[in-house]
């Protein structure tokens, strides 16, 4: 089945600067690749996603790279804000089955 | 979106209990639906796939007979922790999709103590 590393664990950034985080899968046959930004005792939000068949994707401050032939992605986070500061999820999967998720990423922005 | 509700938000019991949680696909009927728990400071772990009319598909490590999945319909699927002890105090989140959809919707999840 489908495997997921991520790296770092936890991140500490100053405001401004980015932040990079990186995943790895296991599974070829992944073809969705979200990531998730989960604020204490709440549910996962997407934030931003990312399809087998693109490369880069874009949303304001937020980019996400896959590069298939290495099975790895990676979020950035441009400028960032203290209301940046949450735990962030990679997962991966085959439309239709179950979200495998990394271990998450605590990011610490100060200001 | 789409939206995932789950009931209740948070549930206290005491150990040897049962405990029930409800999963709804509010706006979509959702043929699979998945269980996850977290731990605090740790990721979602997949529990089970729920499918609706069959059997539930329990991942490596979880006690199909302690965690009861029943998905009788489209828009619900429910579990149960059975003999529920400490040990078992988490966060249990659901999800569901449509069908061969890649995006998932969470529910708020189910923050559950037994004491």
């Amino acid at each position: 089945g489908e495997n997921v590393e991520q790296h770092p664990s936890t991140l500490s950034v100053q405001e401004g600067d980015s932040a990079v985080i990186k995943c790895t899968y296991s599974d070829s046959a992944s073809n969705y690749f979200p990531w998730y930004k989960q604020e204490l005792g709440k549910r996962p939000q997407l934030i931003i996603d990312i399809r087998s068949n693109v490369g880069e994707k874009k949303d304001q401050r937020i980019a996400v790279t896959l590069n298939k032939t290495a099975k790895h992605f990676s979020l950035h986070i441009t400028e960032t804000q203290p209301e940046d500061s949450a735990v962030y999820f990679c997962a991966a999967h085959l439309a239709g089955t179950a979200l495998i998720f990394g271990k998450g990423t605590t990011l610490s922005v100060s200001s | 979106g789409a939206v995932v509700s789950q009931h209740p938000s948070r549930v206290i019991c005491k150990s040897g209990t049962s405990v029930k949680i409800e999963c709804r696909s509010l706006d979509f009927q959702a043929t699979t639906m998945f269980w996850y728990r977290q731990f605090p400071k740790q990721s979602l772990m997949l529990m089970a796939t729920s499918n609706e009319g069959s059997k539930a598909t329990y991942e490596q490590g979880v006690e199909k007979d302690k965690f009861l999945i029943n998905h009788a319909s489209l828009t619900l699927s429910t579990l149960t922790v059975t003999s529920a002890h400490p040990e078992d105090s988490s966060f249990y989140i659901c999800s569901a999709g449509l069908a061969l959809q890649e995006t998932q919707y969470f529910g708020p999840g189910t923050r559950l103590l037994v004491l």
